[in-house]
């Protein structure tokens, strides 16, 4: 079975600009979650989605929104980027999303902003 | 809030030698703790979890932890450092009860492990 997709693998944006990053869960998978790691920082949580619903959100700015589509794969939109957004953003899913159920991780995003 | 410190961004050891990283919670509720492991380049792959078992866990590639409430500590350890141990390993926490944390993960800054033949 396949894990967890995320695309692209890489991709540069300018100040200012528009992304879209997407993730698709391992099959049977309702919950999606997203990371931000920035270099030589420990992964920080920006939103999960259970079943299509927000169900948390981190301490990012409204210019981060995500949104979780019926075949439970999942969309991190960020607005208005910065310098600051460059990291890599990684995608989870679970099957529940509760506490003790396992959270596996795509390989992620590397979003460079210039 | 729940927290999660790992003492030592980097720590050195010797193939064969002991491998013990250190990692402290700060938890309002019982909590369920995590180690992941991420190699260069790729996501993270867990290596083991603590869901209120036993407090001593055992996870792949012969690595284990052991759960100290007392301590509000979840070390982890493995016998033998390997070569391919070499990565950088992170400690998580997540918040058992419900509502808006509930399957949130937060980490630790992190350890990178270097071993040396």
């Amino acid at each position: 079975d396949a894990g967890v997709t995320q695309s692209p693998t890489h991709l540069i944006k300018t100040r200012g600009q528009h992304v879209t990053l997407r993730c698709s869960p391992i099959s049977g998978h309702k919950s999606v979650s997203w990371y931000q790691q920035v270099l030589g920082q420990g992964p920080q949580f920006i939103f999960q989605y259970y079943e299509k619903e927000e169900r948390g959100r981190g301490n990012f700015p409204d210019r981060f929104s995500a949104r979780q589509f019926p075949n439970y794969s999942s969309e991190l939109n960020v607005n208005a980027l910065l310098l600051g957004d460059s990291a890599l953003y990684l995608c989870a899913s679970s099957w529940q999303g509760n506490g003790n159920t396992e959270a596996f991780f795509g390989q992620g995003t590397r979003l460079t902003v210039v | 809030a729940q927290s999660v410190t790992q003492l030592g961004s980097h720590v050195s050891v010797s193939e064969g030698a002991l491998v013990l990283l250190r990692c402290n919670y700060s938890s309002s509720v019982p909590p369920y703790l995590f180690w992941y492991v991420q190699y260069p380049n790729q996501g993270l792959q867990l290596l083991l979890k603590y869901t209120s078992a036993a407090t001593l866990v055992k996870g792949i590639n012969g690595f284990e932890a052991e759960f100290k409430k007392s301590e509000t500590s979840f070390h982890l350890t493995k016998p033998s450092a390997h070569m391919s141990d070499a990565a950088e390993y992170f400690c998580a926490v997540s918040d058992r009860a419900g509502g808006t944390s509930y399957g949130k993960l937060t980490f630790g800054q992190g350890t990178i492990l270097t071993v040396h033949p």
